[in-house]
């Protein structure tokens, strides 16, 4: 079975904090993904990666960052965490780089909240 | 650029009834689609999807999705509800050269006794 696993999964912050978001993979997948699950809207990417240090921006990247140093962790980055940055994080990943219809495997999610 | 909307946050079936949530989509170019299911406090886990070929998609714990390109629908189904469906149902688009999702705003089910 495919896990992916996440660092926390509840995280309290405070507002201009820098915070680390970690997703680990142990399937040797080439993509990583990172989404922000918000009620009504349903799961919006923030960016993703195809490969070792290699990354794209999703539909909503700003006031985050990305890192790749390693095949099987994606870490996710709030260089100064704001109270709308409250969300639910979900970490996911899949095996075919370049792929369009590959399943993509998630983690649990983080909820963070930001005070 | 895509889109998806699913009809109704929220669906209530009686257990052994029919469920069918809705899924539309908006594509310039052709569609994949996907039915992503998330149990409470877990991840979200793939039902089912259609790439090419047959339009009826068999998925897991007894639903299909039907492909309809006249009517930029992928509606999910189930002939009988049991209590363990109770969750949140996403459909999610992509196409040829996006290696991301977008994702419609999800359907909670919710299935009483």
């Amino acid at each position: 079975d495919v896990k992916v696993t996440q660092s926390s999964r509840y995280l309290v912050k405070r507002t201009g904090e820098k915070v680390f978001l970690e997703c680990v993979q142990d399937m040797d997948h080439e993509n990583m993904f990172w989404y922000r699950q918000d009620p009504g809207l349903g799961l919006r990417l923030i960016y993703f990666s195809y490969d070792v240090k290699m990354k794209e921006k999703g539909d909503i990247p700003e006031g985050y960052s990305v890192s790749r140093e390693k095949k099987e962790r994606f870490s996710l980055i709030l260089e100064s965490a704001s109270t709308n940055q409250t969300s639910m994080y979900l970490c996911a990943s899949s095996f075919l780089r370049g792929s369009s219809t590959d399943t993509q495997y998630f983690g649990p999610g983080t909820r963070l909240t930001v005070l | 650029a895509q889109s998806v909307t699913q009809l109704g946050s929220h669906v209530s079936v009686s257990e052994g009834a029919l469920v069918l949530l809705r899924c539309n989509y908006s594509s310039s170019v052709p569609p994949y689609l996907f039915w992503y299911v998330q149990y409470p406090n877990q991840g979200l886990q793939l039902l089912l999807k259609y790439t090419t070929g047959a339009t009826l998609v068999k998925g897991i714990n007894g639903f299909e999705a039907e492909f309809k390109k006249s009517e930029t629908s992928f509606h999910l189904t189930k002939p009988s509800a049991h209590m363990s469906d109770a969750a949140e149902y996403f459909c999610a688009v992509s196409y040829t050269g996006r290696r991301a999702l977008t994702f419609g705003s999800g359907t909670r089910l919710q299935v009483q006794p």
